[in-house]
């Protein structure tokens, strides 16, 4: 069974550019999840997503960050204009469900900095 | 107060000792209770989860709960040189949100 596919797996950019990040979760998963993780730190959920509809948003940073996921698939993560405390990896994750229990399986990350 | 809070370490553990790591959480309605292990450059990956007060065993690792204190636990039995990494304890406070903790870097020296 493949896993959660995520790319780019690095980027760089200055502050005040743009940059998106893309998300494949697991067949069958209904439940996706972006993460923030800053070096050092815990991972910060931004966004939970249950099949195309925003289940919990309430630490994604509205002014900057937005994210989608479209046919309730794949899904992409946007930053406009980033900013130099944006850089940590963002993580992906999905799950079967969002029922308590269902093991959230996590993709490999995007490393971003901003310079 | 930090919703999830870890000892961030290093915790350095002899190999074949017992390593044991500590979570403390402040929502007392929380759920379910999970340990994540992360190796450097790697993404988290989960090793168990606990619901019910008390232990959990599987393998060498066993999870125990104490909902009464706010208190979750995982101990590494035997530890190995592989069980070097970073381990995560996660809270989730319904519909599957996972609060994390900081993280405890262990280190397993042979």
């Amino acid at each position: 069974e493949a896993g959660v596919a995520q790319s780019p797996r690095y980027k760089i950019i200055e502050k005040r550019q743009s940059v998106a990040f893309w998300c494949n979760p697991i067949s069958g998963h209904a439940t996706l999840y972006w993460y923030q993780q800053i070096l050092g730190q815990g991972p910060k959920l931004l966004i939970q997503f249950q099949n195309n509809g925003v289940v919990d948003d309430s630490q994604l940073p509205k002014d900057r960050f937005s994210a989608e996921r479209l046919k309730g698939v794949d899904s992409t993560l946007k930053i406009q204009p980033a900013k130099l405390e944006d850089s940590a990896v963002y993580l992906c994750a999905s799950s079967l469900s969002g029922r308590a229990g269902n093991e959230q399986f996590f993709g490999p990350g995007t490393r971003l900095t901003v310079l | 107060q930090k919703e999830v809070e870890q000892n961030s370490g290093p915790l350095s553990v002899p190999e074949g000792a017992i390593a044991s790591l500590n979570c403390t959480y402040s929502d007392r309605g929380s759920q379910s209770f999970f340990w994540y292990r992360q190796y450097s450059g790697k993404s988290p990956e989960l090793i168990m989860f606990i619901y019910s007060n008390g232990d959990k065993e599987d393998g060498r690792f066993t999870a125990q709960l104490n909902k009464a204190s706010q208190y979750v636990s995982l101990l590494i039995r035997d530890s190995q040189p592989s069980d070097s990494a970073t381990y995560l304890c996660a809270v989730s406070q319904g519909a599957q949100k996972l609060v994390f903790g900081q993280g405890t870097r262990l280190t397993i020296n042979p």
